[in-house]
């Protein structure tokens, strides 16, 4: 099956800085990436549709300049955790689809997500 | 995406059939049921989806109501690693459309 990988699975943070966190589709392309926040034993948060090559889609309460989405190819989307505090530290999951929709389901694929702290 | 409605917790004995409820009852007739879950720190697995008829895949079978309104998600012989939060989401199939969460069924099976 389709595979998206997320970089890094775990990071670890001093207050104040920035991370930035990476999400590949492997083996297809991917005009549109959805980037989630997760807090312990809840569900998953949209935080932002990530469009190829234009601006991302922030969701209503989502920081867009505390949460920078770059969307450069067609393969990567990254995520930029700018000034980090410890409410940031979360689970960050991102997911896309396939551009051809292979295989034919409407399916996400979802990352394996990176679980962030800030000390 | 439409609302969904789904127990919080379910228990189910190792071997015996897990059947995972999920009201949508606002859902619009281009819209498909999809379910996916997501075993402990992972991301959310795909699992299984349909419009109107009952579906199986060699994870799971879908058993939607004739009006729509409701579905069943079966695992018909639960392991230990089906232990899980199993989240049921409609939204249309062919649209780049996002997919937001609802609370989902935390399954424990229990050996």
């Amino acid at each position: 099956g389709a595979v998206v990988s997320q970089h890094p699975s775990r990071v670890i943070c001093k207050s104040g800085t920035s991370v930035k966190i990476e999400c590949r589709s492997l083996d297809f392309q991917a005009t549109t990436m959805f980037w989630y926040r997760q807090f312990p034993k809840q569900s998953l948060m949209l935080m932002a549709t990530s469009n190829e090559g234009s601006k991302a889609t922030y969701e209503q309460g989502v920081e867009k300049d505390k949460f920078l989405i770059n969307h450069a190819s067609l393969t990567l989307s990254t995520l930029t955790v700018t000034s980090a505090h410890p409410e940031d530290s979360s689970f960050y999951i991102c997911s896309a689809r396939d551009l051809l929709d292979r295989p034919n389901t409407g399916e996400l694929f979802f990352g394996e997500g990176s679980r962030l702290t800030v000390l | 995406d439409a609302k969904t409605t789904q127990p919080p917790s379910m228990d189910c004995a190792e071997g015996r059939a897990a059947n995972l409820p999920c009201n949508h009852s606002t859902i619009s007739g281009n819209e498909y049921v999809y379910w996916y879950r997501q075993i402990h720190s992972q991301g959310p697995q795909y699992i299984i989806h349909g419009l109107k008829n009952n579906e199986t895949n060699e994870m799971a079978s879908l058993i939607i109501t004739e009006d729509r309104k409701s579905s069943t998600l079966i695992l018909p012989h639960a392991t230990l690693r089906d232990t899980a939060v199993y989240y049921c989401i409609v939204r249309p199939a062919q649209v780049y459309q996002k997919v937001t969460f609802g609370t989902g069924t935390k399954l424990q099976v229990i050996p």
